[in-house]
């Protein structure tokens, strides 16, 4: 199926733990961002890259750190988890260029403890 | 002033009654403008896009697009319980020439009473 994946779906961790989240995408976009939806339901987007290259780094603890080993992937690591990381993190892609839609992938429910 | 805003509802319509959903937003540059349905527990799913004025039908769904009031909605018609869902309002921010950036509203809660 073409689609958006993320892996895990749910992450359930101890404070000061370190967790990774991955992303794949096969419906041939350029561009995957990140998002992070939280308990109040607010979807904020968190970064962006375009055919590996960061393009959009919004005001994020730098304990968030992406990677992107193709245009296909896109990772994100946490350090340090703290309770305020607790969220819905979703995974996104598109075309590049402003009017192409995004499309979401499952979410991934993260819980520090 | 938020830059997409949307009443947060609860939006309650009757069963077969056409439920219109608003938006309004701040940057007169925008040029895109999604609405996505979000079912509880699920991810964020487009359903209409729309990027000049007037009106884009889709089925049951009619997307309206006013730039001059920097206005935007969504209407449902013959709505269905499977359409009590939220939804979110969302348009492409400044800059970025390379990847679209969607600054979304914080949604409408829609529920279908039958």
């Amino acid at each position: 199926d073409t689609a958006v994946s993320q892996t895990p779906k749910y992450l359930v961790t101890q404070m000061g733990n370190d967790k990774s989240i991955k992303c794949e995408q096969n419906l041939g976009h350029d561009t995957m961002y990140w998002y992070k939806q939280d308990s109040k339901k607010f979807l904020k987007i968190m970064f962006s890259y375009n055919n590996k290259e960061l393009i959009i780094n919004e005001t994020v603890p730098n304990r968030f750190s992406p990677k992107s080993p193709d245009k296909a992937h896109l990772n994100l690591h946490i350090n340090s988890l703290e309770l305020g990381d607790s969220a819905v993190y979703f995974c996104a892609s598109s075309l590049s260029g402003g009017a192409y839609e995004q499309y979401f992938g499952p979410g991934t429910r993260l819980t520090v403890t | 002033q938020k830059e997409v805003e949307q009443n947060s509802g609860p939006l309650s319509v009757p069963e077969g009654a056409i439920a219109s959903l608003n938006c309004t937003y701040s940057d007169r540059g925008s040029q895109s403008f999604f609405w996505y349905r979000q079912y509880s527990g699920k991810s964020p799913e487009l359903i209409m896009s729309i990027y000049s004025n007037g009106d884009k039908e889709d089925g049951r769904f009619t997307a309206q697009l006013n730039k001059a009031s920097q206005y935007v909605s969504l209407l449902i018609r013959d709505s269905q319980p499977s359409d009590s869902a939220t939804y979110l309002c969302a348009v492409n921010g400044k800059g970025y020439s390379s990847a679209s950036k969607i600054i979304f509203g914080s949604g409408t809660r829609l529920s279908i009473r039958p």
